[in-house]
């Protein structure tokens, strides 16, 4: 089973502020990678699949990149809404696995 | 547009039984795989199982193998969750999702709360 790890656990950021986000994979996965939001009380919401593409109606502060073992979610000036849990999730082998998640809070 | 409601969840006991379902509209159901998705409280997110469009293929997390059961009806365009001999590790909310693109999900119910509890 492919293990990701996310990193930082938290993080702790001003409106306006770019975010970085990691996720690290045991194996490699090429750009078998998802990324996801998550608020409190909802569902997760995909944001990124195939490691940098958009999903449907997300916005275009949200970028992925990275391939192989070392992704990255960046957003480049966080909104209000942007402030949840974001979870990575690969897609190149099974069973399909989640990384634990880095929360993004607001300083 | 694409909704998943999900259905079924509560209180039961462990060693006990449930089914969840999952109501499907939208898109054409018969063309997609399917797939359930838990998150224990506080926790982070455990794919559990996924269907194939024709019920051909399904796939089981090593946690739920031999306990849990999934099904579809595309006549109803629902999937299904069997869960049977439930332990208080499998407490959390479920999730159904379709799947997309070779493994990822694109679209997510709201999620029903299962507790597994004496």
């Amino acid at each position: 089973e492919i293990v990701l790890t996310q990193s930082p656990g938290t993080l702790s950021l001003s409106p306006g502020e770019r975010a970085t986000l990691s996720c690290r994979a045991s194996q490699s996965l090429s750009t078998s990678l998802a990324w996801y939001q998550q608020k409190p009380g909802q569902a997760p919401r995909l944001l990124i699949y195939g490691a940098s593409s958009r999903a449907t109606g997300i916005p275009d502060r949200f970028s992925g990149s990275g391939s192989g073992t070392d992704f990255t979610l960046t957003i480049s000036r966080l909104e209000p809404e942007d402030f949840a849990v974001y979870y990575c999730q690969q897609y190149g082998s099974s069973p399909r696995t989640f990384g634990q998640g880095t929360k993004v809070e607001i300083k | 547009q694409v909704q998943l409601v999900e259905s079924g969840g509560g209180l039961v006991k462990p060693g006990g039984s449930l089914r969840l379902s999952c109501a499907a509209s939208g898109f054409t159901f018969s063309d997609y795989y399917m797939t359930w998705i838990r998150q224990a409280p506080g926790r982070g997110l455990e794919w559990v199982s996924y269907i194939s469009g024709s019920s051909s293929s399904t796939n089981y997390a090593d946690s739920v193998k031999g306990r849990f059961t999934i099904s579809r009806d595309n006549a109803k365009n629902s999937v299904y969750l069997q869960m049977n001999s439930l332990r208080a590790e499998d407490t959390a909310v479920y999730y159904c999702a379709r799947w997309a693109g070779g493994g990822y999900f694109a679209y997510w119910g709201q999620g029903t709360l299962v507790t597994v509890s004496s």
